[in-house]
């Protein structure tokens, strides 16, 4: 696809279910970042890969927040036993990331909401 | 931990009257990322800065890093309906094999037709 691609784009769950939300990046995009958004807020950052790898989970807010990604490619976000503090949206964006082009490409996000 | 400042939190101006705004950090960072995000939407890159004192512009928009390296600013020119949105600047830090990206806490912007 020509750019981020996040699903689903919107996702109501009930408090304590868990909930996975995916990440397509640009294709050849090595780097990949997860971000988390409230309501009339910033970004905060989560986590990074660069690849397969993760160099930084520093953001994560807890140990129920959980990231993979696979085949260099696609990224998925798991929160388990979702606690209502967890609704926002959740931005995902990919990176070139070579000499000269570290620009990061956002998707539309995914909107959590935990009841 | 570091922290991006953005000034003003707000703005309402008048259509066709031009807009600036800042980002401030305590640290230095190597490159200066403007985007604007529109409600509902991701946040769209806007301009790339990679060098200090560097001044570009992109249609009625222009941004420059400061010669500091703590510092960018993005001016708008004859502000129109659709610049309506949230501007956030970010700071970035990249290393051979590691990225550290700080995101500033927007500037919201209102135009009055």
């Amino acid at each position: 696809g020509a750019g981020v691609s996040q699903s689903p784009s919107n996702k109501v769950t009930e408090k304590g279910k868990d909930v996975e939300l995916r990440c397509d990046p640009i294709s050849g995009h090595t780097a990949l970042y997860w971000y988390r958004q409230s309501l009339g807020q910033g970004l905060e950052f989560l986590i990074y890969f660069q690849g397969n790898s993760a160099p930084d989970k520093s953001g994560l807010p807890s140990d129920r927040f959980s990231a993979e990604r696979t085949g260099g490619s696609v990224s998925t976000l798991t929160i388990q036993r979702t606690q209502q503090e967890d609704s926002a949206v959740y931005l995902c964006a990919s990176s070139l990331r070579i000499s000269g082009s570290y620009e990061q490409y956002f998707g539309p996000g995914t909107r959590l909401t935990v009841t | 931990g570091q922290q991006l400042n953005q000034s003003p939190q707000s703005m309402f101006i008048q259509e066709g009257e031009d807009v600036s705004m800042n980002c401030t950090s305590s640290s230095i960072f190597n490159t200066w990322l403007w985007y604007k995000q529109d409600p509902g939407e991701g946040p769209v890159l806007l301009i790339a800065l990679y060098k200090a004192g560097e001044l570009t512009s992109n249609g009625r928009l222009t941004a420059q890093f400061g010669i500091t390296r703590k510092d960018s600013f993005l001016n708008i020119s004859a502000s129109i309906p659709s610049d309506v949105g949230i501007y956030f600047c970010a700071g970035l830090e990249w290393e051979t094999s590691y990225d550290k990206v700080i995101f500033g806490p927007g500037t919201s912007l209102s135009v009055i037709p």
